[in-house]
């Protein structure tokens, strides 16, 4: 069965980095983007990114640009989420999913369990 | 940039039926996703291409969608059904492709 399985809890100091991996099973990795959606506490949910595991090619939010970097190793079928320059009003939640290649305009059908950055001095 | 828009709450009697409003441009010609995400936990896809169901979602959940708004419909709504409501879709004219509605809370009397 489709799982992906996300990286543990992080508390930050602001101006650090934070990595946050997703590692992916059940299916052909290479078969679908790896999204990323972030919540803020209380807030909804706000697409950040998207990697093409094939080539490495990503899209970003323009409201990440700059910080946000996606990144997969294809050999561990593991997609990973670096977000630098950490801010208060990055404190999120972050969830990994999918998307076919081949079909843009379908759902993100399987979600990882989320992954909590606490940004805190 | 694309925008979605939800009612913040809505409110149902058990065994009513609830209906969650999605709206957009023209959102009408595209296609629809819909996920419920209960507290604490992360989303689940209830429906997509604006009325399908995927395998072990209740047929008390189904969609529509026309003219500048999409429609999420829970019948005989269930304690169990309290929670959050996201609508969803691609777009592809914009520099933000993937858009999610502002979410709606659903809440069962």
């Amino acid at each position: 069965q489709v799982q992906f399985l996300q990286s543990g809890a992080e508390v930050k100091r602001p101006g650090a980095s934070v990595k946050v991996s997703c590692k992916a099973s059940g299916y052909t990795f290479t078969n679908y983007f790896v999204q990323w959606v972030r919540q803020a506490p209380g807030q909804g949910l706000e697409w950040m990114g998207v990697i093409n595991p094939t080539d490495g090619t990503t899209n970003y939010a323009q409201k990440f640009q700059g910080r946000v970097t996606l990144t997969t190793d294809t050999t561990t079928t593991t997609a990973y989420l670096e977000l630098t320059s950490l801010r208060f009003d990055d404190t999120a939640v972050f969830y990994c999913t999918r998307l076919p290649i081949r079909g843009v305009t379908d759902p993100f059908d399987y979600w990882g369990q989320g992954t909590l950055v606490t940004v805190s001095s | 940039s694309y925008m979605l828009t939800q009612p913040p709450s809505v409110s149902v009697a058990p065994g009513q039926t609830a209906n969650i409003a999605c709206g957009g441009k023209n959102i009408g010609t595209k296609s629809v996703h819909w996920y419920q995400q209960r507290p604490g936990q992360a989303p689940v896809l209830v429906v997509y291409d604006d009325s399908d169901r995927p395998s072990g979602i209740p047929d008390r959940f189904s969609g529509s969608n026309s003219g500048d708004t999409a429609t999420l419909t829970i019948g005989r709504v269930e304690a169990g059904d309290e929670a959050d409501y996201y609508c969803q879709l691609w777009e592809s004219e914009s520099d933000h492709p993937f858009v999610f509605g502002t979410g709606t809370k659903v809440t069962v009397l």
